[in-house]
């Protein structure tokens, strides 16, 4: 058990539809980290939070949007939905966002089918 | 922009012996981190390995070692007395030690490993 924890774990919907992916980072975790995994695509980082700030953004869609709460929880919301947005999303968090090389750990993962 | 290439999209090995995984990157930068990552068939991302860029001495973690090889940015995988549960997709992933900007992790296309009994 990493410590990350997401929910739901799974999650069916239809296109055009939104969605809010859940994730609370590790205990003491002020950076979170958001990962897209699909066949074709592999791992793509979308999104990077440290302690409420925006620090870095991927290959994120305009549809998708992220935030993260003065609690440190985030979410990722997914609107509109296609049937490409179909994957497994992944949270990660670590320590700090900052030189230290400390180590990023990620969660069980979303899975998200979009019919 | 930072690159991760592994170039083996699937090795197996029998059970017990050695086998080695390969990764290569490309980057400028003199100061990073490089990762190896295990997604079992239930897709968690398992922290296998770290190495500092800075460090000489290769990482080790039981059966787990890797060749960091910094001028030919290279790093490698070594999994000796291979057992039926290595079996999963190894990712290898960079990132930058920069205390500023992106800190995400790049990763490779994976390797998927099985075990033959």
């Amino acid at each position: 058990d990493s410590g990350v924890t997401q929910t739901p774990k799974h999650l069916i919907t239809a296109t055009g539809q939104r969605v809010t992916l859940r994730c609370s980072p590790r205990s003491g975790d002020l950076s979170v980290y958001w990962y897209q995994q699909s066949l074709d695509q592999g791992l793509q980082f979308l999104i990077h939070y440290y302690n409420g700030e925006e620090r870095a953004k991927g290959n994120i869609l305009e549809r998708f949007s992220a935030q993260q709460f003065p609690d440190l929880h985030s979410e990722l919301n997914l609107s509109s939905l296609e049937l490409g947005d179909s994957a497994l999303y992944f949270c990660a968090s670590s320590v700090v966002s900052g030189g230290s090389g400390n180590t990023i750990y990620f969660g069980e993962g979303s899975w998200l089918t979009v019919v | 922009a930072q690159t991760v290439t592994q170039s083996q999209p699937e090795m197996s090995v029998q059970e017990a012996e050695t086998v080695t995984l390969s990764c290569t990157y490309d980057t400028s930068e003199s100061d990073y981190y490089l990762f190896w990552y295990k997604q079992p068939p239930s897709r968690q991302m398992i922290l296998v390995i770290r190495q500092e860029a800075y460090k000489q001495q290769n990482a080790t973690e039981n059966r787990f070692s890797v060749n960091f090889q910094k001028a030919a940015k290279s790093f490698s995988l070594k999994i000796s007395d291979s057992q039926l549960g290595d079996a999963a997709m190894y990712f290898c992933a960079y990132r930058s030690a920069r205390s500023r900007g992106a800190q995400k992790l790049v990763f490779g296309q994976g390797t998927r490993l099985t075990i033959n009994p």
